[in-house]
């Protein structure tokens, strides 16, 4: 069965600062990997995926991610948070077993950003 | 175009009363999905729906847990005798499911709370 992990909790940064949210998957085949962001009292919207190709991939509100076949990760980048950054940040993976398509979220990471 | 609704937005309930949770997903998507979101938790898969097939319940908790969607579209959840630790935010997902591991679109939830 797939899983993914989030190490970091809470994340703090100053507003301009860089950022990477660390995402670790188990899972035996090639992975669907997703990142979503969720603000507070929303529901969860896509950053961005990866499927297949290119291992960095770019996604919406100057997000990137890079999937590292050998360390397993999928971390999420941005190299200058805004302080409408904050939020929580959701790495997920995605099996199709045949019969359905699921996804397994990891426990998310609270990015709170200083100004 | 309109995306998942959800509603109601919140609902308080006593425990032991029976609460049903109403899902429309993005018009023309084939695929539904419930999942839960307790307090510090990630989020859990719950059920999935696709067209006519067979719902995979596997993630579903307890019996006291189940779901139905009329005529390919809206879907229910209704959680009978609820408790303390149903408490949760429930998500619900769409996708077109044309074929494998595909974006799910998310509505902004029901945040239920059992007393």
């Amino acid at each position: 069965a797939q899983s993914v992990t989030q190490p970091d909790i809470h994340i703090t940064v100053s507003e301009g600062a860089s950022l990477e949210l660390r995402c670790n998957y188990s899972y035996g085949a090639t992975p669907y990997l997703f990142w979503y962001v969720q603000s507070p009292g929303q529901g969860l919207q896509l950053l961005l995926k990866y499927f297949s190709g290119d291992t960095l991939v770019q996604g919406i509100k100057g997000f990137e991610a890079e999937f590292k076949r050998s360390q397993s990760s999928f971390n999420l980048r941005k190299p200058s948070v805004h302080w409408s950054d904050a939020a929580e940040y959701f790495c997920a993976v995605g099996a199709n077993t045949g019969t359905a398509s699921k996804l397994t979220f990891g426990t998310g990471t609270r990015l709170q950003v200083t100004l | 175009g309109a995306g998942v609704s959800q509603s109601p937005s919140n609902k308080v309930t006593e425990k032991g009363k029976d609460v049903e949770l109403r899902c429309d997903p993005i018009s023309g998507h084939t695929a539904l999905y419930w999942y839960r979101q307790s307090l510090g938790q990630g989020l859990e898969f719950l059920i999935y729906f696709q067209g006519n097939s067979a719902p995979d319940k596997s993630g579903l908790p307890s019996d006291r847990f189940s779901a139905e969607r009329t005529g390919g579209s809206v879907s229910t959840l209704t959680i009978q005798r609820t408790q303390q630790e149903d408490s949760a935010v429930y998500l619900c997902a769409s996708s077109p499911r044309t074929s494998g591991v595909e974006t799910q679109y998310f509505g902004p939830g029901t945040r239920l709370l059992v007393l």
